[in-house]
């Protein structure tokens, strides 16, 4: 079993529409939860950052931490086509250094 | 903007050839710093943590003679391929953490497409 799993799509949706990219976790030492966004031929950019079981919001994005299911989920509101680009969801645990990436989700958002 | 930079951004080289890649902190001293292998359509591998002024820590199954990192001062690491090969071809990213900020997440570079005929 991977340590983190995440669907690879790739998801296409209507611009305007809600998105709702997943991972699952196996590892419960994991505290720290991230979300990368990739263009292609690009390094990864970071979306959000939250340790804490709950949500947080920052414009279009909502990112949700479950710990107790060990999942996560990162949430874009009224989808451009701008947000195209493949989804990184990224777990360490505190005071290491590695982090465990899932596969990536690549999303399409079609005018 | 951008605070970790990577260069070149793009190389092709024929096989056997050892190309070196440089990853920069560009507003902050990085002790620590990454390099990551991502082939098409795959996620992010760790290759190898490069710490400043000692040797790096490389992942199981990462050949440390192959992958040569240096990382000589504190705003700069570098990764060289030695004597590359047409299944080194891949994405090469590095990424640093800023020490001011403890546990906060890794800042990357956007990458190096190393292509090897």
């Amino acid at each position: 079993q991977k340590e983190v799993e995440q669907d690879p799509g790739p998801l296409s949706v209507p611009e305007g529409a809600i998105v709702s990219l997943n991972c699952t976790y196996s590892n419960s030492a994991f505290q720290y939860f991230m979300w990368y966004r990739q263009y292609s031929r690009k390094g990864p950019e970071l979306l959000m950052y939250t340790y804490s079981s709950g949500n947080k919001e920052d414009g279009r994005f909502t990112a949700q931490v479950d710990k107790s299911s060990k999942y996560i989920s990162l949430f874009i509101r009224d989808s451009q086509p701008s947000d195209s680009a493949t989804y990184l969801c990224a777990i360490f645990t505190g005071g290491g250094n590695k982090l465990t990436f899932g596969t990536g989700t690549q999303l399409k958002v079609e005018l | 903007g951008a605070v970790v930079s990577q260069h070149p951004s793009w190389v092709i080289c024929k096989s056997g050839t050892s190309v070196k890649i440089e990853c920069r902190s560009l507003d902050f001293q990085a002790t620590t710093m990454f390099w990551y292998r991502q082939f098409p359509k795959q996620s992010l591998m760790l290759m190898a943590t490069s710490n400043e002024g000692s040797k790096a820590t490389y992942e199981q199954g990462v050949e440390k003679d192959k992958f040569l990192i240096n990382h000589a001062s504190l705003t700069l690491s570098t990764l060289t391929v030695t004597s590359a090969h047409p299944e080194d071809s891949s994405f090469y990213i590095c990424s640093a953490r800023s020490p001011r900020t403890g546990n906060q997440p890794q800042h990357f570079g956007d990458g190096t497409r190393l292509s090897i005929l």
